[in-house]
């Protein structure tokens, strides 16, 4: 596609549920990366995919956080058991592997309620 | 473990000025340097990569320039306008490719 999308955009939840997150990278992008970012706050660096696998999932902020991602395209983020604290701007980024730029997606705006 | 600081935390000026933006990170062995925009309730906008072989990239009214050695980065806005108000993240690229990203900095640029 022409850019990173992020679905939802916004998604409001009761505590306890788990929720799905949704990227999907620019076509040929190999990395992919899953940032947070709460209110006031800077981005948190959560996980890193390059192709399928994660290299670098030393973000994750504790073990109710997963992520997967299906060859070189989708990335879910899942967040098990929610918590108020896990509200946030969750944002997904790609790029080509090597020293290249990244691309951001608009994000989803998480709210446990 | 990168650490990566910006001053001014905020910067109001009046349209027209000229200003600069700092960055300053802890561990110089970076491949890049990103500069990005973040719109209130948006993504991030990208606005100029720096290569750790180069000093400086310029895109219209905008320069930045990397002196990796001593870990700093500026960012130099030319005549400032209205449009320009938003919050400007500095990121240096590392190990994995991945990015540390500063708190910003929060530019107000008033009519």
């Amino acid at each position: 596609g022409a850019g990173v999308s992020q679905s939802p955009s916004n998604k409001v939840t009761e505590k306890g549920k788990d929720v799905e997150l949704r990227c999907d990278p620019i076509s040929g992008h190999t990395a992919l990366y899953w940032y947070r970012q709460r209110l006031g706050q800077g981005l948190e660096f959560l996980i890193y995919f390059q192709g399928n696998s994660a290299p670098d999932k030393s973000g994750l902020p504790s073990d109710r956080f997963s992520a997967e991602r299906t060859g070189e395209s989708v990335s879910t983020l899942t967040i098990q058991r929610t918590q108020q604290e896990d509200s946030a701007v969750y944002l997904c980024a790609s790029s080509l592997p090597g020293s290249d730029g990244y691309t951001f997606g608009s994000g989803t705006r998480l709210t446990v309620v | 473990k990168q650490e990566v600081t910006q001053i001014p935390a905020a910067l109001s000026v009046p349209e027209g000025e000229n200003l600069v933006l700092n960055c300053s990170f802890t561990d110089s062995a970076i491949y890049n340097l990103q500069w990005f925009r973040q719109d209130p309730g948006k993504g991030l906008t990208s606005l100029l990569l720096i290569q750790s072989s180069q000093r400086e990239q310029t895109s219209g009214r905008l320069n930045a320039s990397l002196d990796k050695s001593s870990g700093r980065s500026t960012l130099y806005i030319a005549a400032s306008q209205p449009g320009d108000s938003a919050t400007y993240l500095c990121a240096p690229q590392g190990g994995y490719s991945t990015l540390t990203f500063g708190k910003g900095t929060m530019l107000l640029v008033s009519p």
